[in-house]
């Protein structure tokens, strides 16, 4: 166990919906990652937080988006869906924004 | 120039061999290269990690060798057991900056 919260486990939805994935970091992390992992794509990095605000951004769609809140814990919102966005989704975090990563067990989205 | 090739795609090893993974990169910026296991269902783990410092880390049957002059880098799990069969991702980082993840490879022990 990494420590590293996410919520839900799993979710199913149908295209063009929205939904909220939630993550709670490692206690005293400030740093939060969002991955998306796929079958053909690997471990894509989305969006980083760092205490609050945003520190890098990779390959994130303009339909998501993230805040991590001030109590560090962390929301990706996926909007306007579409089939290829079924995926395994993942939280990491880390104390500061060079530190070793800590993955959370993921949020596997459907969409149908 | 970001990314980081992971060979093989896929693996299989009799119970009590070597595994060996091998990565290459092209960024001679990167000062950090863990490598992460990851089981069906579950999310990516960190298991062992190097600096471009040393050659060799070993940890109980797990050594990363690291070869700077190449840019290269290989993960070999010795007495390799059923519980190793996972997916094995070899990853890099410069700074502050984003983690680079290889392929992947779906390592398979047979028992």
């Amino acid at each position: 166990d990494s420590g590293v919260t996410q919520t839900p486990k799993h979710l199913i939805t149908a295209t063009g919906q929205r939904v909220t994935l939630r993550c709670s970091p490692r206690s005293g992390d400030l740093s939060v990652y969002w991955y998306q992992q796929s079958l053909d794509q690997g471990l894509q990095f989305l969006i980083q937080y760092y205490n609050g605000e945003e520190r890098a951004k990779g390959n994130i769609l303009e339909r998501f988006s993230a805040q991590q809140f001030p109590d560090l814990h962390s929301e990706l919102n996926l909007s306007s869906l579409e089939l290829g966005d079924s995926a395994l989704y993942f939280c990491a975090s880390s104390v500061d924004i060079s530190d070793t990563q800590y993955f959370g067990p993921g949020t596997r989205l459907t969409v149908l | 120039q970001q990314q980081v090739k992971q060979s093989p795609q896929s693996l299989i090893v009799q119970k009590g061999g070597i595994s060996i993974i091998n990565c290459a990169y092209e960024n001679t910026a990167f000062d950090y290269f863990p490598w992460y296991q990851q089981f069906p269902g579950k999310g990516p783990a960190l298991l062992i990690a190097i600096r471009p410092d040393v050659s060799e880390k070993k940890e109980g049957r797990f050594t990363i060798s690291f070869n700077k002059s190449a840019k290269q880098f290989s993960l070999h799990i010795m007495d390799s057991q059923p519980g190793d069969s996972a997916t094995y991702f070899c990853a890099a980082i410069q700074g502050a900056q984003k983690l680079v993840f290889g392929q992947g490879t779906r390592l398979t022990i047979n028992p």
